[in-house]
C-alpha cells in the first residue's frame, strides 16, 4: 500500500532559527507531492511537487523534491511565531481517483 | 478564491443518532472528499465523489455512508453514530482530472456522547 512518513512528529524552536520538514513515500506510479499548513482549522495548499530537483518558493517557505531517493523537504528559514502549525505532507495515489495520502503531520512550535 | 463550507464548527450527538455533515463548495469542482482527522492517525479517507451521484469507498467507509444530489454538496451521514466516530471531519474538493491540489474546509469537531 502507498505510505507517506514524516519526520520528525514534533518539533520545537526559536524565532529565527530554520527548520527543515522531511517527507518519504514508498513509489507506485507517483504523481505529485503535497505539502499543507494547518493551523487551528483548514489545510492550507502550501506547494504541490511533481518534477525532482525543482524548488518551489514562497517567501520564507522552500521546497524539493528527489524521485530517485523518494523524499521530499520543507524548508523554513527565519521561522517566526505565526509559523506555528502542523505540517502535512500527502502523494495521490497509484490510481487515478483523487485520492491524497497523509503522513501523520510534524507539529512546529515557533517560541518567541 | 477558493471556498470550502462546513455547516457546522463543532457537533454533539448521542450515540445511535443519525448525524448529517454537510460541505459545500463554490468553485465548480467534479471531485469532493471526505476525511477524518485523529491525533496520531493523521488524515484518513473514508468517502469520495468525483462527479454528481458518483462516490467511492475511501480506507475507513464503515459506520458511514455520502449523498451528492447536486455538484456543489457533498453530504456524511453517520447512519447509528457510535463513540467511536468522535473526530474532526474535514472536507475537500478539487478540479476533476490531472494533478491538482484538494482545497478543504475548516473543519467539524464532531463528539459522541
Amino acid at each position: 500500500e502507498d505510505k507517506v512518513v514524516q519526520s520528525p512528529l514534533s518539533l520545537v524552536v526559536h524565532e529565527g532559527d530554520t527548520v527543515t520538514l522531511n517527507c518519504s513515500y514508498e513509489v507506485t506510479n507517483f504523481r505529485s507531492l503535497l505539502w499543507y499548513k494547518q493551523e487551528k482549522k483548514a489545510p492550507t495548499f502550501l506547494f504541490m511537487l511533481t518534477s525532482s530537483g525543482i524548488e518551489k518558493k514562497s517567501g520564507r517557505l522552500s521546497s524539493i523534491l528527489d524521485k530517485k531517493e523518494l523524499f521530499s523537504i520543507l524548508n523554513i528559514t527565519a521561522t517566526q511565531t505565526g509559523d506555528s502549525a502542523v505540517y502535512l505532507c500527502a502523494r495521490y495515489g497509484s490510481s487515478n481517483t483523487g485520492k491524497l495520502i497523509f503522513g501523520q503531520g510534524t507539529t512546529l512550535q515557533v517560541k518567541p | 478564491d477558493v471556498k470550502v463550507t462546513q455547516s457546522s464548527r463543532y457537533l454533539v450527538k448521542r450515540t445511535g443518532e443519525k448525524v448529517f455533515l454537510e460541505c459545500v463548495q463554490d468553485m465548480d469542482h467534479e471531485n469532493m472528499f471526505w476525511y477524518r482527522q485523529d491525533p496520531g492517525l493523521g488524515l484518513r479517507l473514508i468517502y469520495f465523489s468525483y462527479d454528481v451521484k458518483m462516490k467511492e469507498k475511501g480506507d475507513i467507509p464503515e459506520g458511514y455512508s455520502v449523498s451528492r444530489e447536486k455538484k456543489e454538496r457533498f453530504s456524511l451521514i453517520l447512519e447509528s453514530a457510535s463513540t467511536n466516530q468522535t473526530s474532526m471531519y474535514l472536507c475537500a474538493s478539487r478540479e476533476g482530472g490531472g494533478n491538482q491540489p484538494q482545497h478543504f474546509g475548516d473543519g467539524t469537531r464532531l463528539s459522541i456522547l
